[in-house]
């Protein structure tokens, strides 16, 4: 079974600085997407960026990148230059390509100080 | 893409009453998924809404007090029934990309149950 673990529940960081969120996942399949998913206070899930573990290079979205280390099943997402914001929950998720299902870590909760 | 539309977004519920969710998306999606969040807590997988067909649901949750309507490609709605205290949570509906893997998310209904 696939397992999504996020261990820090919470972080804080100060605007402007960089801060890294750790996701380690467990699986037995080859074929699969990580992605980061931000939950601000208001509520709407939305992407904040994808990898596909076929790929090496780290995905790159703006301030937002990725440390994909496949062989230690490992998914941290870093943010550089923090801003108001991004304050938010972050949830990491681990999806098999061909099949439906999602499988959410338990989320980091993000806060973004002035 | 996909755009979702769900509501309502918040509603205070008596114990023993039920709730209808509705969730409309602007295009047609094969699968459409509901899931449950509790506070603080990640996201649980309900149900799979598929059209014209019976929904399939987890572990853990049965069709008799989350039950599923999927009239058509573009609709759902969640019942949740007699509710009681415990079923207080956000309720999701999600759908997905089948190519790229990326999960669009309603607004979320925040339910309490008093």
């Amino acid at each position: 079974a696939q397992t999504v673990t996020q261990s820090q529940p919470e972080m804080s960081v100060q605007e402007a600085e960089t801060v890294t969120l750790s996701c380690t996942y467990d699986t037995s399949e080859s074929n699969y997407y990580l992605f980061w998913y931000k939950q601000p206070p208001s509520r709407q899930m939305i992407l904040v960026i994808r990898q596909e573990a076929y790929k090496q290079q780290n995905a790159t979205e703006n301030r937002f990148s990725v440390n994909f280390q496949k062989a230690a099943k490992s998914f941290s997402l870093k943010i550089s230059d923090s801003q108001l914001g991004d304050t938010a929950m972050y949830f990491c998720a681990f999806w098999v390509r061909g099949t439906y299902k999602y499988i959410f870590g338990t989320g980091t909760r993000l806060k973004v100080l002035a | 893409s996909a755009v979702i539309s769900q509501k309502p977004s918040r509603d205070i519920c008596q114990r023993g009453t039920s709730l209808t969710i509705q969730c409309q998306v602007d295009s047609q999606v094969t699968m459409m998924f509901w899931y449950r969040q509790q506070p603080g807590q990640s996201l649980t997988l309900i149900a799979t809404a598929n059209q014209g067909s019976e929904a399939t649901y987890e572990s853990g949750f049965v069709i008799d007090k989350f039950p599923i309507s999927r009239p058509n490609l573009t609709f759902s709605t969640l019942t949740v029934s007699n509710m009681s205290p415990e079923d207080s949570s956000i309720y999701l509906c999600s759908v997905a990309g089948t190519s790229t893997g990326e999960a669009f998310f309603g607004q979320g209904t925040r339910l309490t149950v008093v």
